[in-house]
Order: C-alpha cells, then structure tokens, then sequence
C-alpha cells in the first residue's frame, strides 16, 4: 500500500499564475482534505471533498478550488497566486469523515 | 486564527529529560487529537482522546484530555532524539489544528 502521495513535490510559481496540485488517498480511502500550512504555523483545512463534491470548506478564499475523480483522486487549483500563498500543502485521506486521516508528504509551494 | 493554543511553541531539552506540552481552547471539543510532524512529512496521528478526564498512554508518552474537553497535555518521560518534532492538537472532526510545540531533544 502507498499510502498518500502528493505530486510534484516542489514547484515555484510567480504572483498571478495559476497552480494546480494532486493527490492519490491511501487505497480504500473515500475522503481527501486540503490543507495549507505556512512555515512555522499548523495545518489550516482549505476544504474535504467526498463524492466527488465538496463537503465542507474552511475560510479561504473562492482562488482556491478543488476536484475528486471517480477514482478519489484530488486535485487543489490556487487561480492568481500571491506572496502569501506560499506554504506546504497537504493533502489528507480517509474512509468517509469520522475515521483517522492519513497525510500525505505535502506540495511545498515557492510564490515569487 | 487558530482556536487551538499550544505552548510552549518551542521546547529544546536534554535526552532522558521529562517535559509536557499543552492545548488550550475556549472550545469545547467532542474529542481532540495529538499529531507528530517531522520534517518533510506531513502529521502522523498518535492519538484520539473522547472523554473529559481521560488519560491515554503510548510507551513514553502520555496524553490528558481536561475534564471540561477544552485543554489537553502531551507529556513525554525520559526523552529521546527520536521524539524531535513538531507536535500538532487538532479538533476532531472541526478540522482546526494549533500551531504547534516544536521540540527538540538533544543527545
């Protein structure tokens, strides 16, 4: 089993581009949840996507976008990148809400 | 905003030294969860505490979950270099994580 991976790793963008990030959830997982972590700060929730629709969403703003596949597979779309932007994004999955979230390494993403 | 506050934030020891680590809200949980982040990896669950009182032992680690549900402490005895990290309380099912104590333990 694999586990959660996330890809790419790395990637630097320049303010206003565009940027989308992927996740594959552990096999039998249901669930994907989004999040931000900035450097030296916790994890913040962008939004859990379940069915392929999104079940719930934390405070960011309407720049950050998502899709899950019929697979479970997700994606993270951030339109018109700022500064501030920049952080390590995980990625979380699970067999629906109420279960145990497996994290993935996380995109460390670099706003110039 | 984190909801969840953590302290201390930083925490730098000697190995076989003992230490406690705390989350405070004005919250209150249905159950809260402590994580163990290294770097380069994302949060790895260590455990679930439910009950208000409850006390929950993992080898050298011991976790509390305050009677009223809105604080809990880590505490770690006879530290050792492998417990360096960082460690995150979250809300379960509120998706809220604190910031973090980042420890370090030094041989």
């Amino acid at each position: 089993d694999a586990g959660v991976t996330q890809s790419p790793t790395h990637l630097i963008k320049t303010r206003g581009q565009q940027v989308t990030l992927r996740c594959s959830p552990k096999s039998g997982h249901d669930t994907v949840s989004w999040y931000q972590q900035a450097l030296g700060q916790g994890p913040q929730f962008i939004f859990q996507y379940y069915e392929e629709e999104e079940r719930q969403r934390g405070n960011f703003p309407d720049r950050f976008s998502g899709h899950q596949f019929p697979n479970y597979s997700s994606e993270l779309n951030v339109n018109a990148l700022l500064l501030g932007d920049s952080a390590l994004y995980l990625c979380a999955s699970s067999l629906d809400h109420y279960n145990e979230q497996f994290f993935g390494p996380g995109t460390r993403l670099t706003v110039l | 905003t984190q909801l969840l506050e953590q302290s201390p934030q930083f925490l730098s020891i000697q190995e076989g030294e003992n230490l406690t680590v705390y989350c405070n809200s004005s919250s209150v949980f249905s159950s809260l969860q402590w994580y163990r982040q290294e770097p380069g990896e994302g949060p790895v669950l260590l455990v679930t505490v439910v009950t208000g009182g409850e006390v929950k032992k993992l080898k050298r680690l011991t976790f509390q979950f305050g009677d009223a549900r809105k604080d809990s402490s880590l505490h770690i005895t006879a530290a050792q270099p492998g417990d360096t990290g960082l460690y995150l309380c979250a809300g379960y099912l509120d998706m809220r994580f604190g910031a973090g104590t980042r420890l370090t333990v030094k041989p």
